[in-house]
C-alpha cells in the first residue's frame, strides 16, 4: 500500500531550529517535495529531493533516504511567520505525475 | 507571475445537485490535477491528467468526473453532490520536464464547497 507519514503537530520557539520528520510507503519513487500551506491559503512548493542526501535552500533544508523511506525537513532560525502547515509528498514512478501527499504537520513558533 | 485560478473561493450547493468546478492555469503545464483536503486526512487525489482529453483516476474518484477539452482547463464534475463531498478543493498543476527537474505543482486558492 502507500502511506506517508508525518507527525500532526510541533511547536518551536522564535530563532530556534526545528526538523519535520516524513517516512513513506509508496509505489515506487520519483521524487519527494515538501510545500508549506499557511491556514487558509494555497500550498506553496519549498523543497523537491530525488536523490540521497540534503538540499539546502536559505532557512530550509531537506534531507532524503531513499533506502530508509525517510525525509526530514529543517527549519533554521524560526520567524512568526513559520507557523504553518508543512506537507511531505512523493511522486510515485507508475501513473504518470500522480502525487501521494501526507496529512501534514502543524508547526506553531511561539516568542 | 505563475497563475491557477479557480473559478469560486466559496460554494454553497443542495444535495443532489450537479455541480461543476473550474480550473484554469496560464502556465502551458500538461499535468493537472484536483484534490480535496479534509481536516486530519491532508490532500488527497481525487483525478488528475497528463493531456488533452486524458484523465486518470486518483484514490478517490468515486462521485466525480473530470473533463479536460483544453490544455488550459480541467474542470471538476460532482455529478449528484452529497454532504460527504463539503471539503475544500484544490486544483493544481504542473510540467513534465524530466526526472531531474522539480516539476512541483502550483496550486490554485481553492473552492470551500458545501452541500447542505
Amino acid at each position: 500500500g502507500q502511506n506517508i507519514d508525518q507527525p500532526t503537530e510541533m511547536t518551536a520557539t522564535e530563532g530556534a531550529i526545528v526538523q519535520i520528520n516524513c517516512t513513506y510507503q509508496t509505489s515506487g519513487f520519483n521524487g519527494l517535495f515538501w510545500y508549506q500551506q499557511h491556514a487558509g491559503e494555497a500550498p506553496t512548493f519549498l523543497s523537491y529531493n530525488v536523490l540521497d542526501g540534503l538540499e539546502e535552500k536559505g532557512r530550509f533544508s531537506s534531507f532524503l533516504s531513499r533506502s530508509k523511506g525517510y525525509s526530514y525537513l529543517l527549519l533554521k532560525e524560526l520567524q512568526m511567520k513559520d507557523s504553518a502547515s508543512y506537507l511531505c509528498a512523493v511522486r510515485e514512478s507508475t501513473g504518470g505525475f500522480k502525487t501521494i501527499f501526507g496529512a501534514g504537520t502543524r508547526l506553531f513558533v511561539k516568542a | 507571475d505563475v497563475k491557477v485560478t479557480q473559478s469560486s473561493r466559496y460554494l454553497v450547493k443542495r444535495t443532489g445537485e450537479k455541480v461543476f468546478l473550474e480550473c484554469v492555469q496560464d502556465m502551458d503545464h500538461e499535468n493537472m490535477f484536483w484534490y480535496r483536503q479534509d481536516p486530519g486526512l491532508g490532500l488527497r487525489l481525487i483525478y488528475f491528467s497528463y493531456d488533452v482529453k486524458m484523465k486518470e483516476k486518483g484514490d478517490i474518484p468515486e462521485g466525480y468526473s473530470v473533463s479536460r477539452e483544453k490544455k488550459e482547463r480541467f474542470s471538476l464534475i460532482l455529478e449528484s453532490a452529497s454532504t460527504n463531498q463539503t471539503s475544500m478543493y484544490l486544483c493544481a498543476s504542473a510540467s513534465s520536464l524530466g526526472v531531474v527537474t522539480s516539476d512541483e505543482q502550483y496550486f490554485g486558492p481553492g473552492t470551500r464547497l458545501t452541500v447542505t
